[in-house]
């Protein structure tokens, strides 16, 4: 089935590492991906990872990716306030075109 | 490169009426596709389009449709608005095929009154 799960609220002090989770349920998925959406705003994307891959990393992004536990991680490194939004995990299925799966989002609190 | 752009970003309809929105992808991109988000449903796809093709459907009612123009532009018509379908109207494009990218555009806020 199609299903993603994150849990809805994470809250950090400014400086310290934030860790968003993910779980999925779908084997088949080809890419997973994190997106970042502010007040008002569409979806930034972030980061992607294929799924032969076990981790990526970029500047202060780190996304680590276990297959056997479907469970997906975004770690944010010395968290910003400008930081604080809502994350949202994401997979594909390539026999499904492009339809991405999204999870209810984390929303993310960095506080001073 | 200019990003996805989507028009208008605002709207007010009243019930009944219908609704035309429009996406242009990123130059080069023929891959549309397009999500409702609501805050009680999340982000849900609607559909997606590849070289003026519809790809996939989401589960949304017949009310619900979409087309790409040759040029990869591609619009969204709601037919006989409901309450409900007050959202958050978000395309994303993508290069290809079940592309690996797909960027997203800022939205149409509709709101059906």
């Amino acid at each position: 089935g199609e299903d993603v799960e994150q849990s809805l609220f994470l809250s950090v002090r400014e400086g310290d590492s934030s860790v968003i989770n993910c779980t999925y349920t779908d084997s088949s998925s080809t890419y997973l991906y994190w997106y970042k959406q502010e007040p008002g705003a569409g979806l930034q994307l972030l980061t992607y990872i294929f799924s032969n891959m076990d981790m990526k990393q970029d500047q202060r992004l780190t996304v680590l990716l276990n297959k056997k536990d479907k469970h997906l991680s975004l770690r944010i490194a010395d968290t910003q306030t400008g930081d604080s939004a809502i994350y949202f995990c994401a997979e594909i299925y390539y026999n499904q075109g492009g339809k991405l799966i999204f999870g209810q989002g984390t929303e993310l609190s960095v506080k001073p | 490169k200019a990003g996805v752009t989507q028009t208008p970003r605002y709207l007010i309809k009243t019930r009944g009426q219908q609704v035309t929105l429009s996406c242009s992808p990123i130059s080069g991109h023929r891959s549309v596709s397009w999500y409702q988000q609501t805050p009680g449903q999340g982000l849900q796809f609607l559909f997606e389009y590849f070289s003026e093709t519809q790809r996939n459907k989401g589960n949304f009612p017949g009310r619900f449709s979409g087309r790409q123009f040759s040029n990869s532009r591609s619009e969204m018509n709601v037919s006989t608005l409901e309450l409900g379908d007050s959202a958050l109207y978000l395309c994303a494009s993508s290069p290809g095929q079940g592309g690996s990218e797909q960027y997203f555009g800022p939205g149409t806020r509709l709101t059906v009154t």
